[in-house]
């Protein structure tokens, strides 16, 4: 099942910051967070497997609820590197082999 | 870190031909790859799971015939569109993960390969 993420699409100023969500019917195996530049392959941003479980790097970091139906990514003080697109990626539980269902991701637009 | 190479990465064929994409991994076994399709501005559709040594596992709505997966070693995956048509036009992703200890659960896309049927 696919999860659901919001917003769609974000345009901030740089030096902003951002919050994207995703979510899901169900209790979840594991979430992880991908950008996508245009034309290019997703890049792998952090996955989190414990409910409760926060982490990050630098200037970008993402929490999963206790109940392990929800994440959100956050972006501090944005860069305008950070432009893309950001999906999740999901894992159910009892998913075989690490198959993970992608959002429909959220664009995020950084301006000078 | 480990790195998932496709080849190519882009790839112009008339209507009616066949295409093969090829998905390895560099410095990792996979058992399982993944095969992922792209439209323009929407998300990753999984197509199929890509299981080394045994058939492929389609998703639903994906014709086993047309999209012809082989996993024939440890580090390749080849995706084959047969008697592609315009409409299989695409952007075609594989993805792997590493396995084993130490493993951080991370997939490791490659850089994937745009698929244009004239």
């Amino acid at each position: 099942q696919q999860p659901v993420q919001s917003p769609q699409a974000v345009i901030l100023r740089e030096g902003e910051d951002a919050v994207i969500n995703c979510s899901s019917s169900k209790a979840l195996y594991s979430v992880h967070w991908y950008r996508q530049k245009h034309g290019e392959a997703p890049v792998f941003l952090m996955i989190l497997l414990k409910g409760g479980e926060q982490k990050g790097h630098e200037k970008i970091s993402a929490s999963f609820n206790e109940k392990k139906q929800q994440s959100s990514l956050y972006l501090t003080a944005s860069q305008l590197s950070y432009s893309g697109t950001y999906f999740c990626g999901t894992e159910s539980l009892g998913t075989n082999a690490g198959k993970s269902t992608f959002g429909d991701g959220t664009t995020l637009t950084v301006k000078p | 870190g480990a790195v998932v190479s496709q080849h190519p990465s882009w790839v112009i064929c008339k209507s009616g031909t066949s295409v093969k994409i090829e998905c390895r991994s560099l410095d990792f076994q996979a058992t399982t790859m993944f095969w992922y399709r792209q439209f323009p501005k929407q998300s990753l559709m999984l197509m199929a799971t890509s299981n080394e040594g045994s058939k492929a596992t389609y998703e639903q709505g994906v014709e086993k015939d047309k999209f012809l997966i082989n996993h024939a070693s440890l580090t390749l995956s080849t995706l084959t569109v047969t008697s592609a048509h315009p409409e299989d036009s695409s952007f075609y992703i594989c993805s792997a993960r590493s396995e084993g200890l130490g493993s951080t659960g991370e997939l490791f896309f490659g850089e994937g390969s745009r698929l244009t049927v004239l």
